[in-house]
């Protein structure tokens, strides 16, 4: 099993530009999500979706856009990148399983940084 | 709501010495709690967790204890190496219907030799 992949690893923008940070994962979990990790501010969760053709936002949506149309792949947007989104991005999955909340697996994470 | 509130760091120590990294958190239910370690340049992997009252979550050396009546659950570390050094982060999850995980801020620890 690969568990959690994002591409691409590391990835310089300007601002303006628009990408797709893609999420990729084989363990067949309903849940996913994006977390952007800044200096200070810990894990901030953007969007997350409990299972295909859901999405929904978090914490810090704006600027962001998710689309989940196959169960194991879990994509996030940039239509028009700002310098307040430099950041490294993560990804993660979780199972569903009845009465327990179980661990959260986490991808290497994406670099990016906005001129 | 749900928090999870962490000691700041960075925590420093000499190898050998004992770590405590206090972690508690505040939930309207009845939360599994877990530690997780981001290694530098990678992503978060647990460490460890506990699903209910006075479960002993162990890995690596490292123990935690969850306990409900100081809503606690601080992580140690008997004799700490080089290659520990990392930030660590407090979590907690609630059973039934809730999707999001509580984080909290993270502590970097630093061991020197």
């Amino acid at each position: 099993n690969a568990g959690v992949t994002q591409t691409p690893k590391f990835r310089v923008l300007k601002t303006g530009q628009s990408m797709t940070l893609l999420c990729a994962q084989d363990m067949n979990h309903e849940y996913m999500y994006w977390y952007r990790q800044d200096p200070g501010m810990g894990l901030r969760l953007i969007h997350y979706s409990v299972g295909e053709g859901t999405t929904a936002k978090g914490e810090v949506p704006d600027g962001y856009n998710v689309s989940r149309l196959k169960k194991q792949n879990f994509l996030l947007g940039l239509e028009s990148a700002a310098p307040s989104q430099t950041s490294v991005y993560f990804c993660a999955s979780r199972p569903v399983l009845a009465g327990v909340a179980d661990t959260q697996y986490f991808g290497p994470g994406t670099r990016l940084t906005v001129l | 709501g749900d928090s999870v509130t962490q000691m700041e760091g960075p925590v420093t120590l000499s190898e050998e010495a004992f770590l405590t990294i206090n972690c508690t958190y505040t939930a309207t239910g009845y939360p599994s709690l877990f530690w997780y370690v981001q290694y530098p340049g990678e992503g978060l992997q647990l460490l460890l967790k506990a699903t209910k009252a006075d479960d002993k979550g162990s890995n690596k050396g490292f123990e935690a204890t969850y306990r409900k009546e100081t809503t606690s659950f601080h992580l140690e570390k008997g004799s700490v190496q080089v290659s520990d050094s990392a930030v660590y982060f407090c979590a907690l999850s609630e059973k039934g219907g809730s999707y999001i995980p509580t984080f909290g801020r993270g502590t970097s620890l630093i061991v020197h030799p």
